[in-house]
């Protein structure tokens, strides 16, 4: 069974700064895809950034990246430029592939972005 | 994106009533949908695995009996949770997968 950690419960950053947010996995599947979603206060989650593990390249979605290490299973989400409203819940996820594969969810990150 | 959508977005009920969400994927078709359920603070919680056409699969712990589940086409899912009891009070979450999960709005249950 797949396992997602993230152990950031909260973290803190000021506008325009850039934080760091970390992820690590543990699975036997070569092939999969890791997920960052947010869920802001309206508790929608919204995808942010998605990753396939069988490219190299890190995922990049405007101010968001990621740093996607396979061989260490760390997948770590890179907001720069951080707005007030980046603040949310951030949870990291993990899905291996078929079309009815489940997610595995970490236990998220809280981010507050202040002025 | 894919967009999705859950009705109703809040229900407060009586004890031992019954409580439909629906879920539908509005600009896609999804074979599989899934309903999670999210306490305050925590994470998403699989609760089961919709299909369309067959009988949804559903995580260890979670009553088949208490969660009835239907697929019944390519764009909605239902959930029922029948005989709700207080501590059924929760946020629940469907998702659909296209080429990845796409998340509804959420349905927050209330049962008094």
């Amino acid at each position: 069974a797949q396992t997602v950690t993230q152990s950031q419960p909260e973290m803190s950053v000021q506008e325009a700064e850039t934080v760091t947010l970390s992820c690590t996995y543990d699975t036997s599947e070569n092939n999969y895809y890791l997920f960052w979603y947010k869920q802001p206060p309206s508790r929608q989650m919204i995808l942010v950034i998605r990753q396939e593990a069988y490219k190299q390249q890190n995922a990049t979605e405007n101010r968001f990246s990621v740093n996607f290490q396979k061989a260490a299973k760390s997948f770590s989400l890179k907001i720069s430029d951080s707005q007030l409203g980046d603040t949310a819940m951030y949870f990291c996820a993990f899905m291996p592939p078929g079309t009815a594969s489940k997610l595995t969810f970490g236990t998220g990150t809280r981010l507050q972005v202040t002025l | 994106g894919a967009v999705v959508s859950q009705h109703p977005s809040r229900v407060i009920c009586k004890s031992g009533t019954s409580v439909k969400i629906e879920c539908r994927s509005l600009d896609f078709q999804a074979t599989t949908m899934f309903w999670y359920r999210q306490f305050p603070k925590q994470s998403l919680m699989l609760m089961a695995t919709s299909n369309e056409g067959s009988k949804a699969t559903y995580e260890q712990g979670v009553e088949k009996d208490k969660f009835l589940i239907n697929h019944a086409s390519l764009t909605l899912s239902t959930l029922t949770v029948t005989s709700a009891h207080p501590e059924d009070s929760s946020f629940y979450i469907c998702s659909a997968r296209a080429e990845t999960q796409y998340f509804g709005p959420g349905t927050r249950l209330l049962v008094l």
